[in-house]
């Protein structure tokens, strides 16, 4: 089961910004692990989009953020397009018996 | 850089076995690892297990010990993942995924196979 946790939907305005969270533990972001994130279009297989906590590979436009805090992480996505219409997913290392990588529950973004 | 083409859809019964291949093209394959992620209908990403072919060690989920064999075949550039006493819960989308070597030793997955739907049904 996921141990980083994630509202299960966000939505808003083209051209709006909206903010995911991803909540861990100490056995995971809070241990200092790097948070990266992946946007997963209906069908199809997830994409990375943030890497290291803030950096987005090539290709990924820089409406995409990401920061880290703590136990938490977060993706900010401003300039909101129809195209980001997806479902996002945080991962992260985890140091408990639970498994060496965890995701995240997932959030549905929708543009309204 | 490498990709990765598995295996078609697969029904299988309850209680049966299902094994899902991985072949990795365009990268030299020992120099990665592979790990199976599974995803439920309608459901979020489950990491299941890696191995590390050079080394030929597999790690596994928890959830998953006992049930899932992870192997890999240098020879043909292709990994395995086996999950044993199948049952409805198991139905979902069956992913390999992988890491580009620039990304060094950071534990994420750039490189995705197409899925495998894996059906349990009596």
């Amino acid at each position: 089961q996921s141990v980083l946790t994630q509202p299960p939907s966000v939505s808003g305005a083209p051209g709006q910004r909206v903010t995911i969270s991803c909540t861990g533990s100490s056995s995971n972001i809070g241990a200092g692990y790097d948070v990266h994130w992946y946007q997963q279009l209906p069908g199809t297989a997830p994409k990375l989009l943030i890497y290291g906590n803030s950096n987005r590979p090539s290709g990924v436009p820089d409406r995409f953020s990401g920061s880290k805090s703590g136990t938490s992480a977060s993706l900010a996505i401003t300039g909101l397009q129809a195209e980001d219409e997806a479902d996002y997913y945080c991962q992260s290392y985890d140091s408990s018996l639970s498994g060496l990588y965890v995701f995240g529950t997932g959030t549905k973004v929708t543009v309204l | 850089q490498v990709q990765l083409v598995q295996s078609g859809a697969e029904v299988k019964k309850p209680g049966s076995s299902v094994k899902v291949s991985c072949k990795a093209s365009g990268g030299t394959f020992s120099s990665y690892t592979i790990s199976w992620v599974r995803q439920a209908p309608g459901q979020g990403l489950e990491w299941m297990g890696r191995i590390i072919p050079i080394l030929g060690i597999a790690n596994y989920a928890q959830k998953f010990q006992g049930r899932v064999t992870i192997t890999a075949d240098k020879s043909t550039s292709t990994a395995y993942m086996e999950l044993s006493s199948l049952r409805s819960e198991d139905t979902a989308v069956y992913y390999c995924a992988s890491r580009s070597p620039w990304f060094g030793e950071l534990g994420l997955f750039d490189i995705w196979g197409q899925g495998t739907m894996v059906t349990v049904s009596s």
